[in-house]
């Protein structure tokens, strides 16, 4: 079965400092994978994704960048966080159709 | 554009009372339409879909949905409510591009 992984669970980071979260995906093959932010416990922005590796789609231009070196690896990256960057932070991969899975989040305080 | 709205952000109901969350979407063909829930500092998990056929769709956890297209409606139901079931209700329609479009989601409490 499929499973999806991130991490850290939880990191906190000052201002200005580099950001680095992966998510990884395993028992599926070119999955799409996505990456959502949720602030203050409410809605999802959907960020980047990714149909391929090394094809990444911007959703909204900001501080944050993705990439995607392997199959079913998913990074998100920053080189200097802001304090907006604070959040809920989800992972999610499809294989065809619609439906979404989504990883146990990484929470991020920036402060 | 394709949209989702839950009209009602936070609900309070009782245990063992029924539940129903709104959602109301827009879209212009058949849509795909999805309902996940939320635990506290946890991901999403897929609570049932609608892709076609019978309206009515059940899910994991004693849910259903019935997909209303003269309404433009997916609310999610449960006949009784437990105390576990407290968490944020995500509603969503499949996009044109393959995206999911959520709704700003409904936050469940449960009354002892």
């Amino acid at each position: 079965s499929q499973t999806i992984h991130q991490w850290p669970a939880t990191l906190v980071q000052p201002v200005g400092s580099p950001l680095s979260l992966e998510c990884t995906v395993e028992g599926t093959s070119n999955p799409n994978l996505y990456w959502y932010r949720q602030a203050a416990g409410r809605g999802l922005q959907l960020l980047f994704y990714s149909v391929g590796i090394g094809q990444i789609s911007s959703e909204v231009p900001q501080n944050l960048s993705a990439s995607r070196p392997q199959d079913r690896q998913f990074i998100l990256s920053s080189k200097k966080l802001l304090l907006s960057d604070s959040g809920f932070y989800l992972c999610a991969w499809k294989a065809s159709g619609y439906e979404q899975y989504f990883g146990p989040g990484t929470r991020l305080t920036v402060t | 554009a394709q949209s989702v709205t839950q009209p009602d952000i936070h609900i309070t109901v009782s245990e063992g009372a029924s539940l129903e969350l709104r959602c109301n979407y827009s879209y212009g063909a058949t849509p795909y339409l999805f309902w996940y829930v939320q635990s506290p500092g946890q991901g999403l998990q897929l609570l049932l879909k609608y892709f076609s056929g019978d309206t009515l769709v059940q899910g994991i956890k004693g849910f259903e949905a019935e997909f209303k297209r003269s309404q433009s409606s997916f609310n999610l139901r449960k006949p009784s409510v437990h105390w576990s079931d407290a968490a944020e209700y995500f509603c969503a329609v499949g996009a044109d591009t393959g995206k999911l479009i959520f709704g700003q989601g409904t936050t469940l409490q449960v009354k002892p």
